[in-house]
Formats: C-alpha cells, sequence, structure tokens
C-alpha cells in the first residue's frame, strides 16, 4: 500500500522556467510533509517542509503548496537551474512522530540548459 | 558542523553471513533513524532509536536490528543476509524525538551493501 505517491517518474524543463513536482498521500493521519532532493550515491538532502498546518512555504526558490482536502502537495522551483536536476523525493509523517518517514518513490528532474 | 557519517562506505558480502553498518550523527542529534532503498521498493523505514531505546520500527523481518549507545552512534546488524537485502542503507539524525519544528531528518551518504 503506497501511502505516499509520486505519480511522474520523470519531468523535465527548460533552464529559467518553473519546475513543478507533485506528490499525493493517503493517509489523513500524515500531517507534516518534507521535500529531499538526492544525487547519484549520496543521501538525500532537506529542501524545505511544511506542517498540515500550513498550505504554504517558501525558502528561496522552492516554494511547497498543501492541498489537505485534496491530500495533494507541491513543490515549486523558480527558476530552475541546471544544477536542480537530482531525483526529487517527497516524505510525509504523523503527529509526533517526524522520525519515521513514509516517502514516494522520486520525480527525476532534468533541467536543460 | 559535520555531517551524519556512516561507515563502512560499501560492503559485499556472501548470502548467510552478518552485517554490522554504523552511523554517527550530527552533533547534537540525538534521534537515529535507519532506512534501506532499493530500486523496487524505494526508500524504506526500517527504525529509529532515541536515548538508545527503539521508538519505531518499520515493516522488516528480526533480521535487521539496531541499538544506539550513550553517545546518540547507532548501528544496525542484519544477520543471514539474502541477496534480497542488497541495498543502500541510509542513517538520518534530528535533534529530538518527536513533531516539528526544526526536527526535521538529515542523511548520511549511505552504506551499499552487496550480498554475492
Amino acid at each position: 500500500d503506497q501511502q505516499v505517491k509520486q505519480n511522474s517518474p520523470s519531468l523535465s524543463v527548460q533552464e529559467g522556467r518553473i519546475s513543478i513536482l507533485n506528490c499525493d498521500y493517503t493517509n489523513s493521519m500524515f500531517d507534516y510533509f518534507l521535500w529531499y532532493k538526492k544525487y547519484p550515491a549520496e543521501g538525500p538532502t532537506f529542501l524545505i517542509s511544511i506542517s498540515s498546518i500550513k498550505d504554504k512555504n517558501e525558502d528561496g526558490r522552492f516554494t511547497v503548496f498543501l492541498n489537505k482536502s485534496a491530500k495533494h502537495l507541491s513543490l515549486h522551483i523558480v527558476p530552475s537551474q541546471p544544477g536542480d536536476s537530482a531525483v526529487y523525493f517527497c516524505a510525509a509523517s504523523a503527529s509526533g512522530n517526524t522520525g519515521k518517514l513514509i516517502f514516494g518513490q522520486g520525480t527525476t528532474l532534468q533541467v536543460k540548459p | 558542523k559535520a555531517g551524519v557519517t556512516q561507515t563502512p562506505r560499501y560492503l559485499i558480502k556472501t548470502r548467510g553471513q552478518q552485517v554490522t553498518l554504523s552511523c554517527s550523527p550530527i552533533s547534537g542529534h540525538r534521534s537515529v533513524s535507519w532506512y534501506q532503498q532499493t530500486p523496487g521498493q524505494g526508500l524504506q523505514f526500517l527504525f529509529e532509536y532515541f536515548s538508545e531505546t527503539q521508538r519505531n520500527k518499520g515493516n522488516f523481518p528480526g533480521r535487521f536490528s539496531g541499538r544506539q549507545f550513550s553517545n546518540s552512534r547507532s548501528e544496525m546488524n542484519v544477520s543471514t543476509l539474502e541477496l534480497g537485502d542488497s541495498a543502500l542503507y541510509l542513517c538520518a539524525s534530528s535533534l529530538a524525538y518527536g513533531g516539528p519544528p526544526g526536527n526535521e531528518q538529515f542523511f548520511g551518504p549511505g552504506t551499499r551493501l552487496t550480498v554475492l
């Protein structure tokens, strides 16, 4: 049972444009969501998080939007840069349990110069 | 501040053997979680330790075990290795046990285990 889903295995965008990565979840107990970026042969790098009491969180070029009613979140990267090319994972945890992350399958983002 | 370190980075074992992987969290972090990454199953939670106690456990057989020491360093052990245990094993640390804010997990580079 895939509780966190990233339905797009890959995404290709032009440098300078917006990248939008999507994530859906099924477990209504999840109330904390994170995005990680991963390069080959490295561990995931934390990018940005959002609590269920918010619907938007920004950090520089990265913005995460949360739609609780749709159980959907998205990561926007503006503007996209070639160095953003990596695998992006969406993760979720339940209240008071941030040490147990449930991950999506990942989306490979390619930013073309 | 140094990040999460994991040793060894690469390991080759044969079926039936056992293996111990080590993780040193970021200084000041007291919670350590372990994950397994495989091409087929993705990133899956193994267990979480805080204050030398296992706080959470994922859906893995009892061959997978772990422990945490008083300095927050953690080890995980896999006994009677199977071919399917070949994976990248990732350790993550966070400040404390429980909820946000500020309790995000930071990952180490992982240990690549190959079982022949």
